[in-house]
């Protein structure tokens, strides 16, 4: 089944204790990207990446690193996480780009206390 | 000024009636424009993209875009319950911006 998938679903942390939320996908997707969506804000997007060791800043990169080292996964690391990143986190691939061509992932809920 | 605006909502509408959801865009030099459904806790899926002025129709669904006076909207026809989520209006210049989504409750 072509998915992309998330892990954790769920994560409640302390600030400044590094955490990695994990994105696969198996449909051999060119570019990957991640999403945050908070209340009234929408979907704003983090990271992307076009292709294996290419990435690039979204609209809200600060505090957010990210790696592509393989083509399936694109890893969001939290070095030093703070309460105002407390939210939804989505992991998106798509073929070429194109959104109207992007999955989606499940989401992750991160609540850093 | 938000880049994407949509209607605050909630949108409550009866069942069988049509809902009406809008969305305004601020760079005049978009050129894709998208709607997303999401149903509570769940991820976004595309149910609608649209390029060129005029109406594009889906099914129940029509996407209608005036790139002059820098709009677009969804039309849901015979709205049903099951259509009751979060719509979310993105548009595409050089990069994919989302509005802040708009609630939509079909009630029986």
């Amino acid at each position: 089944e072509a998915q992309v998938t998330q892990n954790p679903r769920y994560l409640i942390t302390v600030t400044g204790k590094k955490l990695t939320v994990t994105c696969s996908q198996n449909m051999n997707h060119e570019y990957m990207s991640w999403y945050r969506q908070d209340p009234g804000l929408g979907l704003r997007q983090i990271y992307y990446s076009m292709n294996v060791e290419v990435t690039d800043k979204g609209d809200v990169p600060e505090g957010y690193k990210v790696s592509r080292k393989e083509k399936r996964n694109f890893p969001l690391i939290l070095e030093s996480p703070s309460p105002n990143q407390t939210s939804l986190y989505f992991c998106a691939s798509s073929l070429t780009g194109t959104p109207n061509e992007q999955f989606f992932g499940p989401g992750t809920r991160l609540t850093v206390l | 000024q938000k880049e994407v605006e949509q209607n605050s909502g909630p949108l409550s509408v009866p069942e069988g009636a049509i809902a009406s959801l809008n969305c305004t865009y601020s760079d005049r030099g978009s050129q894709s424009f998208f709607w997303y459904r999401q149903y509570s806790g769940k991820s976004p899926e595309l149910i609608m993209f649209i390029y060129s002025n005029g109406d594009k129709e889906d099914g129940r669904f029509t996407a209608q875009l005036n790139k002059a006076s820098q709009y677009v909207s969804l039309l849901i026809r015979d709205s049903q319950p099951s259509d009751s989520a979060t719509y979310l209006c993105a548009v595409q210049g050089g990069k994919l911006i989302f509005g802040q989504g708009t609630e939509l409750s079909v009630k029986p």
